[in-house]
């Protein structure tokens, strides 16, 4: 069973501060690291699909990067807006797999 | 529609019932996966297709449940003689083809056994 573990559980952050958590996973077999953001009442979305050792996405204010070798990826998010409220979830998969296999998620609430 | 549908998106019924859980994928993915989320608990995968087939079932935790696609496009998730851990929301999602492929998500059935 791949060990998927994300910190913190759950964060409150002021409006316009910036923010990071972390996921933790297996670095044997790895394939690619998904991040997703799931807003309460919505489907999960897909933010991220990253592959390489050093990789760094960026999407508006929403950044995350990939240690490969050590098994973590971070995600940043700067300048935090009430509409980035939501459970952010990682998911590895490994080499020869489709499935994802998620953490539990870190539970972001902006206040105003 | 443009994203991945999925019907119904609640479901109540009484324990010992037939379920029927069906999900419409994207036009043109071939790839389609079936999670579901128990309270409490995190995105659990259930069953993988790669068009009709299905080369991973391994998360499909009872032979009470069952899934199938057919021309590559819709599925349907069965769950026979539900229990109440059955209760959950299951999700569907779909990819343009296999790899490291993002996952789009249709917005869920809520399935309550009572």
């Amino acid at each position: 069973i791949l060990n998927v573990e994300q910190s913190p559980q759950s964060l409150h952050v002021q409006e316009g501060d910036s923010t990071n958590f972390t996921c933790s996973f297996p670095s044997s077999n790895f394939y690619a690291l998904h991040w997703y953001r799931w807003e309460t009442a919505k489907s999960p979305e897909a933010l991220f699909v990253m592959t390489l050792n050093g990789d760094e996405k960026k999407k508006g204010r929403i950044s995350a990067t990939l240690n490969t070798k050590e098994g973590y990826s971070y995600l940043y998010i700067k300048g935090s807006q009430p509409e980035d409220s939501a459970t952010y979830l990682c998911a590895p998969q490994t080499q020869g797999a489709q499935k994802l296999v998620f953490g539990q998620g870190t539970r972001l609430t902006i206040n105003p | 529609g443009a994203g991945v549908s999925q019907s119904p998106s609640n479901k109540v019924t009484e324990k010992g019932k037939d379920v029927e859980l069906r999900c419409d994928p994207i036009s043109g993915h071939t790839a389609l996966y079936w999670y579901r989320q128990s309270l409490g608990q995190g995105l659990e995968f259930l069953i993988y297709f790669q068009g009709n087939s299905a080369p991973d079932k391994s998360g499909l935790p009872s032979d009470r449940f069952s899934a199938e696609r057919t021309g590559g496009s819709v599925s349907t998730l069965t769950i026979q003689r539900t229990q109440q851990e059955d209760s959950a929301v299951y999700l569907c999602a779909s990819s343009f083809r296999q790899g490291n492929q993002p996952q789009h998500f249709g917005d869920g059935t809520r399935l309550s056994i009572l």
